[in-house]
């Protein structure tokens, strides 16, 4: 089956500037996920989706960060403005979740290196 | 809140030896815990899951819910498991909560 794509797969901006992401998850699966990756550090959920609605946004920086997943399939992740704290790898994942109660299994993206000086 | 625990950023052993990365764990409820592992070059992929009881390329882990760990072992240590690990943790049954991930320890396995 085909994975999660995203793009770019490299991206260097100023601080300040304005970035987007971009992320097509596996067909059929409900549940999308954006993760940050700070070097040194595990992946930190940023915001869930279930189909085209927000299930939690809380760790994300609503001030800068924003989401969105319209038609409940393909979703982008932009940050405006930059900050040098933002630079990161920021992973895409998604999952079936067939059941309210299950712990589906997570299938991650190549992730986008974000470098921010 | 959750919180996982993963005390080593770095693990060398040599190959044919035994490896244990550990993996400990805050939460008052009922965790899933999971390892998670990245291969040079590739995606992050699901190794195993404590719920499933199996072996995934030789490793296997076992919930202590009274020490609150769930280490990762294999008897015998090969080249190709040289990669980063992540423990992660979710709350059983909890529908939409997502994944808490520790800080990961990488793992080298030297010929």
């Amino acid at each position: 089956e085909a994975g999660v794509a995203q793009s770019p797969r490299y991206k260097i901006i100023e601080k300040r500037q304005s970035v987007a992401f971009w992320c097509n998850p596996i067909s059929g699966h409900a549940t999308l996920y954006w993760y940050q990756q700070i070097l040194g550090q595990g992946p930190k959920l940023l915001i869930q989706f279930q189909n085209n609605g927000v299930v939690d946004d809380s760790q994300l920086p609503k001030d800068r960060f924003s989401a969105e997943r319209l038609k409940g399939v393909d979703s982008t992740l932009k940050i405006q403005p930059a900050k040098l704290e933002d630079s990161a790898v920021y992973l895409c994942a998604s999952s079936l979740r067939q059941g309210a109660n299950e712990n589906e299994k997570l299938f991650f993206g190549s992730g986008t290196q974000l470098s921010v000086l | 809140a959750q919180r996982v625990t993963q005390p080593e950023k770095l693990l060398s052993v040599f190959k044919g030896a035994p490896v244990e990365l550990k993996c400990n764990y805050s939460y008052s409820g009922s965790p899933e815990l999971f390892w998670y592992v990245q291969y040079s070059r590739q995606r992050l992929q699901l190794l195993l899951r404590h719920i499933s009881r199996e072996s995934i390329k030789g490793f296997t882990a076992d919930l202590n819910k009274g020490e609150t760990s769930f280490h990762l072992k294999k008897p015998f240590a090969q080249e190709e498991d040289s990669a980063m690990y992540y423990c992660a943790l979710s709350p059983v049954n909890s529908g939409n909560t997502p994944l808490v991930f520790g800080k990961g320890t990488r793992l080298s396995v030297i010929a």
